[in-house]
Formats: structure tokens, C-alpha cells, sequence
């Protein structure tokens, strides 16, 4: 089984709003990621973690806080968004081999849209 | 520096016609090479992958993919087109030597006729 799983599906929120973005994977991977996708353009890394740690940020705004709570799950907390950060966010999972890329598998996604 | 280009931003094929997709990559070393689609709206799935080994790499879906070394390309192919592969599809490149991210070419969106 090689599912990665992401609620919600669609997501709608103001400028105010807290909400929060989930991820869960049984594949027993030890590396997640979390990527932003615009229309028509290709997947942007965000976050990365291994081990439960966080071992990658691209520079992302303070606004995108991420959570790796155990080693199945993954969240994104989302909090005075912008309206530029409406976007399709993807997030993966890996083994996180040492010293070497390997496969990842992507979820479904989640449809943001900020108001 | 390193690149993935994927040179051909649309194709229009018709269903039953053959597809190649071309991807070229610039990098220090023979990188690991993936191909992913992603049907409007959905994630991206796992097509195939070359590692090592042969170089004539089989997929999911019937496509098929072929390194090239001495032409920094791994393009995919499908001998008959369905409906279904109507989609947009990545070429992706990851080292070998250490953990890093993947590096996207900017992708293909294929759009198949009756």
C-alpha cells in the first residue's frame, strides 16, 4: 500500500482564520514533506521532516507553522493567511534513506483558498 | 547549475496515437530520475523511477521510460494514448549521494483528441 491521505479535501478560510492541514501515512516512512503547488506550475518544497524532526525549511513565512506529531502523521497550521497563499498543498512521505533521495509518494492534496 | 527541463510545455495527441514525453536534466552526477502525473485537481502519482540497471524502465499505466546518459534524458513513452492518460505530467530529478529534495521540470500537460 503506497496511500498517503490529506483532509480536507477543500478549504476555504479568511484572513483571520486558524485552520490546519492533515496528513497520514502507514507506510511506515520516516520522512514527510510538505509542498505548495500553484496552477499550472510544479510542486514547491516547504517543509521536511525525518525522524519526526523538523531537517527542512524553505524559507517559508511564519504564517505556515508545520507539526509532525508522531511518525504516521503530519499537520500544517495555517494562520493570517494571504490570499496569494490559495494553492493546492500536497504533502509526501519517503523512507529517508541516509545519504540518498528515494521515492516519495504523494497524497491527494488540499484545495486552499484564502478570502 | 543544476536543471530539469521538460521542453515541451503542451502536447496534443489523439487517442490510440503514440506519446513521447521528452525531460533533460543538467546535474553533477547521474541523478535519480521519476516521473510523476497528476490528473486535474489530485495529487501526483508515481509512474516509474529509474534508480539503476537497466536502462529501459517499465510503469504503471503502460508507460515505459528510457535513460540516456550520454544525452542527460529520460523521456517517457506510451505506445497507444488513452483518454484517461489526459493529464499533466513531471519529470523529476534527486542525487544519489546525499538526502536532498527533488527538482521538478515545469511540466507537460497532455491533452488527448477523439
Amino acid at each position: 500500500d503506497t496511500e498517503v491521505t490529506q483532509t480536507p479535501k477543500h478549504l476555504v478560510m479568511g484572513m483571520t482564520n486558524k485552520k490546519s492541514l492533515k496528513c497520514e501515512q502507514h507506510m511506515g516512512h520516516r520522512a514527510m514533506y510538505w509542498y505548495k503547488q500553484k496552477a499550472k506550475k510544479p510542486p514547491e518544497l516547504m517543509f521536511v521532516y525525518s525522524y519526526e524532526k523538523l531537517s527542512i525549511n524553505e524559507s517559508v513565512p511564519s504564517r505556515f507553522s508545520p507539526e509532525c506529531p508522531n511518525s504516521s502523521l503530519l499537520n500544517l497550521h495555517l494562520h493570517a493567511l494571504q490570499p496569494e497563499d490559495s494553492a493546492l498543498y500536497l504533502c509526501a512521505s519517503s523512507r529517508p534513506l541516509a545519504g540518498s533521495t528515494d521515492t516519495q509518494y504523494f497524497g491527494p492534496g488540499t484545495r486552499l483558498t484564502v478570502l | 547549475a543544476q536543471s530539469v527541463t521538460q521542453p515541451d510545455i503542451h502536447i496534443t495527441v489523439s487517442e490510440g496515437a503514440s506519446l513521447e514525453l521528452r525531460c533533460n536534466y543538467s546535474y553533477g552526477a547521474t541523478p535519480y530520475l521519476f516521473w510523476y502525473v497528476q490528473s486535474p485537481g489530485q495529487g501526483l502519482q508515481l509512474l516509474l523511477k529509474y534508480f539503476s540497471g537497466d536502462t529501459l524502465v517499465q510503469g504503471i499505466k503502460g508507460f515505459e521510460a528510457e535513460f540516456k546518459r550520454s544525452q542527460s534524458s529520460f523521456n517517457l513513452r506510451k505506445p497507444s494514448v488513452h483518454w484517461s492518460d489526459a493529464a499533466e505530467y513531471f519529470c523529476a530529478v534527486g542525487p544519489t549521494d546525499s538526502w536532498g529534495k527533488l527538482q521538478f521540470g515545469a511540466g507537460t500537460q497532455v491533452v488527448v483528441t477523439p
